[in-house]
């Protein structure tokens, strides 16, 4: 079965630090991968997704993400975070083969001021 | 253009009894898919609608079902509520999935006494 891992389930950060989170997943075709970003008490948004093309796909908000296929991953990162970004993080994956988008565990990221 | 629509936006109801939860999805969306969100879950996938038939189910008990009107807004009904139960049910609506991904609602939270 298709699984996504995000294997940091709590990051905590001060301002300005550099973030990367990571993300893999288990299937052997051809995906599309997203983030998504939960911000305290609102929903669930879209942050970047990668369909095609350059594996280094900008996403709102400074942040970005970088596809490695040999790798299986999909690491989210921003050069420096602000308070502003405390939420919690999710890698989710699909291709044409799959009825729903497959969502990884999450993470909470915790931006100190 | 208005997003995907919950309600309500808590419910609190107590063991045994039953619960309903409603979804509009973004006009010109056909298919819907509910997600609980318990703390320290993630995102469990709960069911799939797409032009007003289940497509698929995660691994639920019988007790949640619901069904997708030819509006193609939804119901989520959860029967013989138990404790656990007690999370944030969560509403997203796709045109292309594969492309797109989804748009999520904001949820429902529901508790169980």
């Amino acid at each position: 079965a298709q699984s996504v891992s995000q294997h940091n389930h709590h990051v905590i950060l001060s301002e300005a630090a550099s973030l990367e989170l990571g993300c893999n997943y288990s299937y052997g075709g051809t995906v599309n991968l997203f983030w998504y970003v939960q911000y305290p008490g609102q929903h669930l948004q879209l942050l970047l997704k990668y369909f095609s093309g350059d594996p280094l796909v900008k996403g709102i908000k400074g942040f970005e993400a970088e596809f490695i296929k040999s790798k299986f991953s999909f690491n989210l990162r921003k050069p420096s975070v602000q308070w502003s970004d405390t939420a919690e993080y999710f890698c989710a994956v699909i291709n044409t083969g799959f009825q729903k988008l497959v969502f990884g565990t999450g993470t909470r990221l915790l931006v100190s001021p | 253009e208005a997003g995907v629509t919950q309600s309500p936006t808590h419910l609190i109801k107590t063991r045994g009894q039953q619960a309903t939860l409603r979804c509009s999805p973004i006009s010109g969306h056909t298919s819907v898919y509910w997600y609980q969100q318990a703390l320290g879950l993630g995102l469990q996938f709960l069911l799939w609608y797409d032009e007003g038939e289940e497509r698929n189910r995660g691994n639920f008990p019988p007790r949640f079902s619901g069904r997708q009107f030819p509006n193609y807004s939804s119901e989520l009904n959860v029967n013989a509520l138990e404790l656990e139960d007690s999370a944030l049910y969560l509403c997203a609506s796709s045109f292309d999935r594969v492309k797109y991904g989804y748009t999520f609602g904001s949820g429902t939270r529901l508790t169980v006494v």
